[in-house]
């Protein structure tokens, strides 16, 4: 059974990054594509980013020029960056295992990180 | 981006009953639309993809229909462990974006 934990600080200073690590169990992380997903109660799921077996990603326009996601294949773990951070990116950030076949659709995921931005 | 709504908010149910909730989205999505079923202080888990294929591992209760901009989410026979939030979630295009929720709870 694939198992996903997401790691990272829970409080973030206003204007800094945000960066957490989605480390993957009794999977190989290049077999999938991998999402991040997050949950604030304000905006409800949105959807922030995917990156493929490729290496290639794809992110939410509406956070792409702050966004940056990377796998460590040596590691089984894909990574988020997210910069200048405001008290809007205050949420539960989940990463999530694609289905494959050509479904973008998330059939494993964490158990999600509160990520708070706060000075 | 794609808009999807769903209805109704909250849905009041009993046991046994069938019950439907619907997904609506701003243009058409073919048949690119999930559900999930989330739980308070749970990730949300992938009920139907591709509108109507059950994930493996979810009970035959659950079905999905539609394409195009309307889809619905049936249960045939509530049972105590289905009261929970539902989304939907198209991935026609991107951003792939959520509905709002549904909360169904227990009359």
């Amino acid at each position: 059974q694939v198992q996903l934990q997401e790691s990272g600080p829970g409080l973030v200073k206003p204007s800094e990054t945000l960066s957490l690590t989605c480390t993957v169990s009794s999977d190989s992380i290049s077999r999938f594509h991998w999402s991040w997903i997050r949950q604030s109660a304000g905006k409800g799921l949105e959807w922030i980013g995917r990156i493929f077996t490729s290496g290639s990603t794809k992110y939410n326009p509406s956070l792409k020029s702050r966004v940056t996601m990377s796998v460590d294949t040596s590691k089984n773990q894909f990574s988020l960056r997210l910069s200048s951070v405001t008290a809007a990116d205050t949420a539960v950030y989940y990463c999530a295992r694609d289905l494959g076949g050509g479904n973008y659709v998330s059939d494993y995921w964490g158990q999600g990180t509160l990520v708070t931005v706060s000075s | 981006d794609i808009q999807m709504t769903q209805s109704p908010s909250t849905l009041s149910a009993s046991v046994g009953d069938r019950v439907t909730i619907t997904c609506r989205a701003s243009q058409s999505i073919s048949s690119w639309l999930a559900w999930y079923q989330q739980k308070p202080g749970k990730a949300p888990k992938l009920l139907i993809y591709k509108a109507s294929s059950l994930e493996s591992g979810v009970p035959s209760r659950f079905s999905g229909s539609g394409s195009g901009t309307e889809f619905t989410l049936t249960i045939s026979s509530l049972q105590p462990d289905d009261f929970a939030i539902y989304y939907c979630q198209q991935y026609n295009d991107y951003p792939i974006t959520f509905g709002q929720g549904t909360r169904l709870e227990i009359k």
